[in-house]
């Protein structure tokens, strides 16, 4: 089985502009998330979606927004970016949504903002 | 809240000797515990989980967990190190919201060396 897949796997964008990040999960799997790590803040849950609904956000600002296809395909969107959301974006998919499983995690998007 | 706390945030360990990364959890409900391993430039690998049904869990790479209560602790070990053991290892715990996410709160990492 392919593993989860983003794309792209770098990126390079300037103070004001936005970004798009994509996110293919495992085969099967119904359930993305999407984590930020950054050197200072370390690995910080930004949202998780389940069947097309976002289930839960972590603590970013409105800038930073998802969605989830009807084939669980998920995007991620920053606006506005700013030299602090310099940072690897990490997606992971599980099975189903639920705190027992586990999440297989995508290489990532490493994202500098100039 | 659910927090975990990784104590060391550098181990550094000669190859063939005993890897000891530890993690101590706060959670007001039993707690979901996993490790994580990630490799520079990778994403995150699954090394082993905790979801009660034993206390200590086996993982690949010749890890193991042992989740105690009574230490609120779930702390990493592998009997003898290997060079490709060098990396940053994450503890993470999630099971606060009642079954219905996949959040997971992540310590801070322990990057580990392993010397020759």
């Amino acid at each position: 089985k392919a593993g989860v897949t983003q794309t792209p796997r770098y990126l390079i964008k300037t103070r004001g502009q936005q970004v798009t990040l994509s996110c293919s999960p495992i085969s099967g799997h119904r359930s993305v998330s999407w984590y930020q790590q950054t050197p200072g803040q370390g690995l910080q849950f930004l949202f998780e979606y389940f069947s097309e609904t976002q289930r839960n956000k972590g603590n970013f600002p409105g800038r930073f927004s998802g969605r989830q296809f009807s084939n669980s395909r998920s995007e991620m969107n920053v606006s506005t970016l700013e030299l602090g959301d310099s940072a690897l974006y990490l997606c992971a998919s599980s099975r189903l949504a639920g705190d027992k499983e586990t999440q297989y995690f995508g290489p990532g998007t490493r994202l500098l903002v100039l | 809240a659910q927090s975990v706390t990784q104590l060391g945030s550098h181990v550094s360990v000669s190859e063939g000797a005993l890897v000891l990364l530890r993690c101590n959890y706060s959670s007001s409900v039993p707690p979901y515990l996993f490790w994580y391993v990630q490799y520079p430039n990778q994403g995150l690998q699954l090394l082993l989980k905790y979801t009660s049904a034993a206390t200590l869990v086996k993982g690949i790479n010749g890890f193991e967990a042992e989740f105690k209560k009574s230490e609120t602790s779930f702390h990493l070990t592998k009997p003898s190190a290997h060079m490709s053991d060098a990396a940053e290892y994450f503890c993470a715990v999630s099971g606060n919201y009642g079954g219905a996410t996949n959040k997971l709160i992540f310590g801070t990492g322990t990057l580990l060396a392993v010397q020759p």
